[in-house]
């Protein structure tokens, strides 16, 4: 049984479509991210939910919507893909207790997004 | 520059050498994470921690509070021990976000 699972793992697609990434946590965690991984594997956060209400939203284009409809999803929309858009998109999930953000990240195996 | 900095940015090894990546950042950190990316891309979460050290098999991390330093140790270092490890660190100024370093890359030769 797969902790974080994302769908799909590959995705190519064309310039100006709109995809959806899905993420699904069976781990009971209230907390939900996304990540974004450019072609240097350097990882940045973009999104973070926590009992689905937004709690992080970093600097990105609008055309990035994420959507929790529980606490166990967090969905990935992306509207008018761009070329610049192609990289590895990693969702996670960890347990926010007492009000700390620190506890473990589990990570999904990531959905490799390819913009032609 | 980058808030959490990593060294070195790759490191070759022979199977069985003890191994050492370091982690430095520059303001406080309420936590700091230690990854590792497989060469499949999976993402796994090895330590969290905020002070003294931890022990996994043979991974060891270690964080110095005062000297804003962390420390990934590999023992007995194993071919299957190749892959990208990560440092993360919730800094102070930047509230729940996780700051990433840019990975270290180990081979570990047989």
């Amino acid at each position: 049984d797969t902790a974080v699972s994302q769908t799909p793992k590959y995705l190519v697609t064309q310039m100006g479509n709109d995809k959806s990434i899905k993420c699904e946590q069976n781990l009971g965690h209230d907390t939900m991210y996304w990540y974004k991984q450019d072609s240097k594997k350097f990882l940045k956060i973009m999104f973070s939910y926590n009992n689905k209400e937004l709690i992080i939203n970093e600097t990105v284009p609008n055309r990035f919507s994420p959507k929790s409809p529980d606490k166990a999803h967090l969905n990935l929309h992306i509207n008018s893909l761009e070329l610049g858009d192609s990289a590895v998109y990693f969702c996670a999930s960890s347990h926010f207790s007492s009000g700390r953000l620190n506890e473990k990240l589990f990570f999904g195996s990531g959905t490799q997004l390819s913009v032609l | 520059k980058n808030e959490v900095e990593q060294s070195p940015q790759n490191l070759t090894a022979q199977e069985g050498e003890f191994i050492t990546i370091n982690c430095s950042y520059s303001v406080g950190i309420s936590a700091l994470h230690w990854l590792q990316q497989h060469p499949g891309g999976g993402i796994v979460s090895l330590f969290m921690l905020s002070s003294g050290k931890k022990k996994h098999g043979r991974l060891i991390a270690t964080i110095n509070i005062q000297e804003k330093h962390s420390s990934l140790h590999i023992t007995a270092s194993h071919p299957r021990d190749s892959a990208v490890y990560i440092c993360a660190a919730r800094l102070e100024t930047s509230g729940s976000r996780l700051t990433f370093g840019e990975g270290t890359q180990l081979t570990v030769n047989p």
